[in-house]
């Protein structure tokens, strides 16, 4: 059982390229996650997705877009990559509020740097 | 706004007793998650409470009380491996709202 993976684990862009983070779960969640976590910092949203098909904006939406066109993928894509978008950044899943305990299931993260 | 206030470090000796406070103000609560995350790691669930009272997981226990909008994470027996920072986050309308994290640096 994989649970969450993403790919890639370390990537380093140019200012101005673009890129795509791959996440896939195996669990059948419904729920799931992108936050981006600055060093010595918390979590933060960026955006989550309820089902296949929904999505919705996070804390810091602005410079990413995602889709879910299956339960199973959620990729976030970065347009016109900037400095600050170095980070590490974390999908998670998560069943949903009818089985929610508050639990989220994290990949392994990846770890951005535009140069 | 929503914010969640944690200190920032906490330092212990091992074998000791440690506990991580957290004070929240958020728009929509259902309850208070632990998270453990070792440096260069994801972080990794530790507990949840969606109602007063302690909740008690092996080594650690989750105290959680609505009406002061506080909670505490307790950690028995530390062990060298719990170095590590530790985050609360309120579960809020789909979503966790996350605090900056604990760092808890262990003396021998």
């Amino acid at each position: 059982n994989a649970g969450v993976t993403q790919t890639p684990k370390f990537r380093i862009l140019k200012i101005g390229q673009s890129m795509t983070l791959q996440c896939t779960q195996d669990m059948n969640h419904n729920y799931m996650y992108w936050y981006r976590q600055d060093p010595g910092m918390g979590l933060k949203l960026i955006y989550y997705s309820v089902g296949a098909g929904i999505t919705d904006k996070g804390e810091v939406p602005n410079g990413y877009n995602v889709s879910r066109s299956t339960t199973e993928d959620f990729p976030l894509r970065l347009e016109l990559a900037a400095p600050s978008q170095t980070s590490v950044y974390f999908c998670a899943s998560s069943p949903g509020t009818s089985g929610n305990t508050g639990e989220l299931f994290f990949g392994e993260g990846s770890r951005l740097t535009v140069l | 706004g929503q914010s969640l206030e944690q200190p920032s470090e906490v330092t212990a000796v091992e074998g000791a007793i440690v506990q991580i406070n957290c004070t929240y103000q958020t728009s929509g609560f259902y309850g208070l998650s632990w998270y453990q995350q070792h440096d260069g790691g994801a972080p990794t669930f530790l507990s949840y409470n969606a109602l007063d009272g302690l909740e008690e997981t092996g080594r650690f226990s989750s105290f959680l009380s609505r009406s002061d909008s506080y909670g505490y994470l307790l950690l028995q027996e530390l062990q060298m491996k719990d170095s590590a920072s530790y985050f609360c986050a309120v579960l809020s309308n789909y979503q966790l709202i996350w605090g900056a994290g604990t760092k808890l640096i262990i003396k021998p």
